[in-house]
């Protein structure tokens, strides 16, 4: 049973243009979200997250998105680099537990 | 990350064989956890542990899956017996509780089960 769902297994975008991921859950007790960005042979790293109180986070070329109405949330990146060519990984979690629900990944190819 | 150091970073058993996978975090991170990555599921939680004390297990998915965290610089996964579905990636990832970071991850152990 599959708590958060990223249903695009890839994405390929043009260098310069905006890359949407977008994520879905169905627990409505997740009130943190993040994203987190995997290249090959490395561990996640942390990019981005955002509140359930909020319903924008942004920082430099990443923007968080979250409706909380349609229990979705999306990841903009804009301008899209080469260097931005990695797995996305959406999370999840509850309030008063470190316990992080991810979703399947997004391979996100940016192309020259 | 060089804060967690993994071992070994990649590992060839046969069946039936014992694993232990092994995690080195840093100091200042209360809590430690245990993911495992597959082409089917995904990155999935099996275990962690906040002040070296195990708080959800319910990941572990049989009982030959066992992981311990002796002490704040270490923690170990075992696998035993060890069959070809355990193949994956494991990670660890620390994060300091409550605190303002989230958590972050070693750089893996893939195991490979023939």
């Amino acid at each position: 049973d599959q708590q958060v769902k990223q249903n695009s297994p890839s994405l390929s975008v043009q260098e310069g243009r905006i890359s949407i991921l977008n994520c879905d859950y169905t627990n409505s007790m997740f009130d943190y979200f993040l994203w987190y960005k995997k290249y090959p042979a490395e561990g996640p790293t942390f990019l981005i997250s955002i509140s359930s109180i909020k319903d924008k986070n942004e920082d430099g070329r990443f923007t968080v998105f979250l409706n909380k109405s349609a229990k979705h949330l999306s990841l903009h990146i804009v301008p899209s680099q080469p260097g931005d060519s990695a797995v996305y990984f959406c999370a999840a979690r509850k309030g008063g537990s470190e316990k992080l629900v991810f979703g399947k990944g997004t391979k996100l190819t940016v192309n020259p | 990350d060089a804060g967690v150091i993994q071992s070994p970073r990649h590992e060839v058993t046969e069946m039936g064989q014992e694993v232990t996978l092994r995690c080195k975090p840093i100091s200042g991170h209360n809590s430690l956890f245990w993911y495992r990555q597959t082409m089917m599921r995904g990155l999935e939680l099996l275990i962690y542990f906040n002040n070296n004390v195990p708080i959800d297990d319910s990941g572990m998915p049989e009982d030959r899956f066992s992981a311990k965290m002796p002490n704040a610089s270490f923690s170990t996964l075992k696998i035993q017996p060890s069959e070809p579905r355990d193949s994956a990636v494991y990670f660890c990832a620390l994060k300091a509780t409550g605190g303002n970071t989230e958590a972050f991850f070693g750089q893996g152990t893939r195991l490979t089960v023939v």
